[in-house]
């Protein structure tokens, strides 16, 4: 069965330090992954993708994710963290070949100091 | 830009009472989804809908629950007779394309069960 695993509920970081938000996954065969992020009383939005292509995704706000095989991971990131990236981060697994449902992580909430 | 919308932002029943929680999609996608996220936990899959039916479920997705698409525009979640453990937000979620399974959210409904 899938599953995603995402490492710290809660990340918090100084404005300009580099933000790291972990994600392992667990997936038979191989998965599309994604980072989907969260601003308070608002729905989940697509920050990036990982569909079997270039390893290294760029996604929006500056954001970025490396697929690494041998370590099922999806790991999260940018250089310079902005006080606007405050929010809930949401790693999640889709299994090529299946429904598109997706197994989403628990959360990282990201706290940015000023 | 399109977006999912989602009717009401906050409903409050009694247990025992049905409930109906309304999304519109984007208008051109074709596969549907319903997520929920109970307080201080992940984001759970419930169900995805295709070509007027269900393609998969979840085990939450009991004989309590449907879904529907009774007019070509909105996607119904129908919970039939409310729990406690109900209690949660419910997000609706629509994609074009299976394939990279690019869902967009809606903002969400939290279901108030008393």
């Amino acid at each position: 069965a899938q599953s995603v695993t995402q490492l710290g509920s809660h990340v918090s970081v100084s404005e300009g330090a580099l933000v790291l938000l972990r994600c392992n996954y667990s997936s038979s065969v191989p998965p599309y992954l994604f980072w989907y992020v969260q601003y308070p009383n608002q729905g989940l939005q697509l920050l990036l993708k990982y569909t079997s292509a270039a390893t290294l995704v760029k996604g929006i706000n500056g954001f970025e994710a490396e697929f690494k095989k041998s370590e099922t991971s999806f790991h999260l990131t940018k250089p310079s963290a902005h006080m606007s990236d405050a929010a809930e981060y949401f790693c999640a697994v889709s299994e090529t070949g299946s429904q598109g449902n997706l197994i989403f992580g628990k959360g990282t909430k990201l706290s940015v100091k000023p | 830009e399109p977006e999912v919308t989602q009717t009401p932002s906050h409903q409050v029943t009694q247990m025992g009472q049905e409930v109906i929680l309304r999304c519109v999609p984007i208008s051109n996608h074709l596969y549907f989804y319903w997520y929920r996220q109970i307080l201080g936990q992940k984001v759970e899959f419930l169900v995805s809908f295709y070509n007027n039916e269900i393609s998969e479920k979840s085990e939450i997705f009991d004989d309590q629950f449907s879904v529907e698409r009774p007019d070509g525009s909105n996607f119904t979640l129908k919970i039939r007779s409310t729990k406690l453990e109900d209690s949660a937000m419910y997000f609706c979620a629509s994609s074009y394309d299976r394939g990279t399974n690019i869902q967009y959210f809606g903002a969400g409904t939290r279901l108030s069960v008393l």
